[in-house]
């Protein structure tokens, strides 16, 4: 497989179900991503990883928790959402030079939460 | 704080050319410029770093004026496989986070 790939593509959870998205990069990048889609607000962006190290959280509530085993695999990990975590959830890799700012990110196609 | 785009959308027909505009109340230190196609991921266009330089892609060009803080994508002679949705991205000079904007629909017709 090449890019970053998304599983599942779909998921259809209740308030009180847990579940997890998982997101897997192939291009040997060392920062990984979590961005969140809806369809009435921009991307915004969740949670950065560089090296396996959290060096973002962009304010996102608890119930939102992020793991990065190694720089190729990314997880979120979801517990009593709410109906208006329902979005496009999107995972993507860049290969960050130790330096400032973020270089060119590849995604991958997304999961689509929705929550009843 | 979150980038301003406009338009938010355009129509044009195939062969037309047109601008996207992209600003920011921040001082930048990059811009990115992104484009979604219906159902699929955001694909990487470019980026442009502090310093004013215009960069080009086929023909699709983009310029940063800092001193203005202002990124403008031009799309010239239109192709039908230009629509999507072109997203820009802003890094400030203080918080090296890469913030959307909320993005122009783009439809080329024939």
């Amino acid at each position: 497989e090449t890019g970053v790939t998304q599983t599942p593509r779909h998921l259809v959870m209740g308030m009180t179900n847990k579940k997890s998205l998982k997101c897997e990069q192939h291009l040997g990048h060392n920062a990984m991503y979590w961005y969140k889609q809806s369809a009435k607000k921009p991307l915004e962006l969740m949670f950065v990883y560089n090296f396996k190290e959290q060096t973002e959280n962009n304010s996102v509530p608890s119930r939102f928790s992020p793991e990065c085993p190694n720089s190729s695999h990314l997880f979120l990990h979801l517990h009593t959402l709410q109906p208006e975590d329902s979005a496009l959830y999107l995972c993507a890799s860049s290969q960050w030079m130790g330096g400032v700012g973020t270089g060119e990110l590849f995604f991958g196609e997304g999961s689509r939460l929705t929550v009843l | 704080q979150q980038p301003v785009q406009s338009p938010q959308a355009v129509i044009l027909r195939e062969g037309e050319d047109a601008v996207i505009n992209c600003s920011s109340s921040k001082a930048l230190y990059s811009v990115h410029w992104y484009r979604q196609k219906h159902g699929e991921a955001p694909v990487f266009l470019m980026i442009l770093l502090k310093g004013g330089e215009q960069k080009g892609h086929e023909k699709i060009s983009a310029s940063f004026n800092e001193k203005k803080q202002q990124s403008s994508l031009y799309l010239t002679a239109s192709q039908l496989s230009y629509s999507g949705t072109y997203f820009c991205g802003t890094e400030s000079d203080s918080s090296y986070k890469l913030i959307f904007g909320s993005g122009t629909r783009l439809l080329v017709r024939p």
